[in-house]
């Protein structure tokens, strides 16, 4: 089954104690991309990267890596995670950037809580 | 910067009444539009988008968006809705041949059965 999966789901921590979440997909897509979604401000990207190695910026990527080592894997990575970034986080892929190939399909999101 | 408005924040229907969904953004260069849907419980799939040509654009369970350039708009529309619309939607923007997503803030919508 084609589809984007994220790892955790759920994860409460504490600030300042770095954490990872996965994501991978299986549809041998091109583009992924971050997002987080909080209240009354819809999604908004973090980061995304158009193929393996090369990475951009989004809108708020302050206090976020990424990496792009292989194609299907895309993981986020909060190296000292504060309470502002408490927030339901989306990853998603698509083939690419072009009319045919943006569908962008999106993984089932990952809540994380900061204390 | 790019922005995308959603107007209609929550919007309450009751079955078979029409809908349509507000969405505004500001970008003066060639942009490509979308509508994606978060069902309950379900992850955000892509409803329907605009690239180039027609205006009008229909997208899967009878939706449909019209993209009117002079107004910066691309409203979705649906003229008779079903209990199971519930969901938010959300209105994207990307500046063609970039990848770059702006997405607005999302309209919940409750269709009364």
């Amino acid at each position: 089954e084609a589809q984007v999966t994220q790892n955790p789901r759920y994860l409460i921590t504490v600030t300042g104690k770095k954490l990872t979440v996965t994501c991978s997909q299986n549809m041998n897509h091109e583009y992924m991309s971050w997002y987080r979604q909080d209240p009354g401000l819809g999604l908004r990207q973090i980061y995304y990267s158009m193929n393996v190695e090369v990475t951009d910026k989004g809108d708020v990527p302050e206090g976020y890596k990424v990496s792009r080592k292989e194609k299907r894997n895309f993981p986020l990575i909060l190296e000292s995670p504060s309470p502002n970034q408490t927030s339901l986080y989306f990853c998603a892929s698509a083939r690419g950037a072009g009319a045919s190939t943006d569908t962008q399909y999106f993984g089932p999101g990952t809540r994380l809580t900061v204390l | 910067a790019q922005s995308v408005s959603q107007h209609n924040h929550h919007v309450i229907l009751s079955e078979a009444a029409s809908l349509e969904l507000g969405c505004n953004y500001s970008y003066g260069g060639t942009v490509n539009l979308f509508w994606y849907v978060q069902y309950p419980g379900q992850h955000l799939q892509l409803l329907l988008k605009y690239f180039s040509g027609d205006p009008l654009v229909k997208g899967i369970k009878g939706f449909e968006a019209e993209f009117i350039k002079s107004k910066f708009s691309f409203n979705l529309r649906k003229p008779s809705v079903q209990w199971s619309d519930t969901a938010e939607y959300f209105c994207a923007v990307k500046e063609s041949g970039t990848y770059k997503y702006i997405f607005g803030t999302g309209t919940r919508l409750k269709v009364l059965a």
